[in-house]
């Protein structure tokens, strides 16, 4: 069945680093790729989306790329603040009225 | 625009009792998905319901069912509750389905004893 892999589980990184998140899928038929962003407490909010006939989309410090060759999408946050901690999620639709998520990355930065 | 709401927030019942939970979508939103959110198992999908009808389903026993009215609220239904029913239930909606932003409500919690 539709499966999306989702890493690291944890990940840690200092005030002004990068921080990188990996999803792998498995339907080739999915087309649609949004990342959410849950803080504690919180409901999970869209940050950024990307769709199959798009590489990668860049909003202001964050970015996502998508290989759909190797069914690949990374989230990629830069100069990373502590209002950034939280578990991010990625998802992936195939236009079938679902929608798969990964299991989540809890991200802590560092002051 | 109002957000997503849920009601109730949270709710406390007893194994075997069964429970109904509320979803209203954006105005304007046709769509509502549903998910159970827990900590070992992130967001699992339970279904989505477009145009009052269901088109997709996640893989969770016929306890779980749902449906949807003409003004697009949602409902799910959860029928002979299971200790491993406490959860997290969020709602998402969107304009439509398959590919589209998804909103979430702040989710209902769960807790069954």
């Amino acid at each position: 069945g539709e499966n999306v892999e989702q890493h690291p589980s944890t990940l840690s990184v200092q005030e002004g680093d990068s921080a990188v998140i990996k999803c792998t899928y498995s339907d080739s038929a999915s087309n649609y790729f949004p990342w959410y962003k849950q803080e504690l407490g919180k409901r999970p909010q869209l940050i950024i989306d990307i769709r199959s006939n798009v590489g990668e989309k860049k909003d202001q410090r964050i970015a996502v790329t998508l290989n759909k060759t190797a069914k690949h999408f990374s989230l990629h946050i830069t100069e990373t603040q502590p209002e950034d901690s939280a578990v991010y999620f990625c998802a992936a639709n195939t236009g079938g009225f679902k929608t798969i998520f990964g299991a989540g990355t809890r991200l802590f930065v560092k002051a | 625009k109002a957000g997503v709401t849920q009601t109730p927030r949270y709710l406390i019942k007893t194994r075997g009792q069964q429970v109904t939970l509320s979803c209203s979508p954006i105005s304007g939103h046709r769509s509502v998905s549903w998910y159970q959110q827990t900590p070992g198992q992130g967001l699992q999908f339970l279904f989505e319901y477009f145009s009052e009808t269901q088109r997709n389903k996640g893989n969770f026993p016929g306890r779980f069912s749902g449906r949807q009215f003409s003004n697009s609220r949602s409902e799910m239904n959860v029928s002979t509750l299971e200790l491993g029913d406490s959860a997290l239930y969020l709602c998402a909606s969107s304009v439509t389905s398959g590919g589209t932003e998804q909103y979430f409500g702040p989710g209902t919690r769960l807790t069954v004893t």
